[in-house]
């Protein structure tokens, strides 16, 4: 069975900073893995999708990068700002036409 | 394009009551899922549909049905409300599984068994 781990489960950096939030999951054997967004009371903003055969992807301030071998991912937030505040989730496509999740990792960025 | 249509975004029932929790999507996707989000335990998959007539259970599947008559539309069941049902409830549809195939979420139904 697929298991997600995030760490940390919480990060609170002054605005301007790099951060990396961590994703691992058990089983290599995966077909891609998206990270979410989601706002306090909302629901999952797709941010990037990582095919199981890519080790990076990115998009404007964010970069996920994949190694699959290794079972983890990261997401790469550069030059912080208050408006990245919310849950970041790391969802898992094993092939079994579902997602296993992490259970986020809450980002506060203070002004 | 709307995606993934969730109603009601809210509702409160009385334990012992059901409900219908609709969800609908307009992008033709194959796969379908419910989740359930709670405090401290992440969203956890209740059941999935990976086409029209077929449906099967996930973690949690027990108290809600479901049934997939048509493409668009996979909707969840509560047959008789307990508190212990009070959550957030997320659907999701995808194209399949293949390595290109992400996830679009719908915006959630808030639900509070009393």
């Amino acid at each position: 069975k697929q298991e997600v781990t995030q760490i940390p489960a919480a990060l609170s950096v002054p605005e301007g900073e790099n951060l990396v939030l961590n994703c691992s999951f058990t089983d290599s054997a995966i077909y891609n893995l998206q990270w979410f967004r989601q706002d306090p009371g909302k629901g999952l903003t797709s941010l990037l999708l990582i095919q199981s055969s890519q080790r990076e992807q990115t998009s404007g301030r964010l970069n996920a990068s994949l190694d699959k071998s290794s079972g983890r991912s990261t997401l790469y937030i550069a030059a912080s700002q208050p408006g990245d505040s919310a849950t970041y989730l790391c969802a898992v496509n094993s092939g079994y036409s579902t997602l296993t999740f992490g259970k986020g990792t809450m980002l506060l960025v203070s002004p | 394009n709307a995606g993934v249509t969730q109603t009601p975004k809210f509702q409160v029932l009385k334990t012992g009551q059901s409900m219908t929790l609709q969800c609908a999507q307009d992008m033709n996707h194959e796969y379908m899922s419910w989740y359930r989000q709670d405090p401290g335990m992440g969203l956890r998959l209740i059941h999935y549909s990976v086409g029209a007539g077929i449906t099967d259970q996930g973690e949690v599947p027990n108290g809600y049905n479901v049934s997939r008559s048509t493409t668009e539309d996979f909707p969840l069941r509560l047959l008789s409300a307990a508190p212990s049902q009070t959550s957030v409830y997320f659907c999701a549809s995808s194209p399949g599984t293949g390595i290109l195939d992400g996830y679009t979420f719908g915006s959630g139904t808030r639900l509070t068994v009393v």
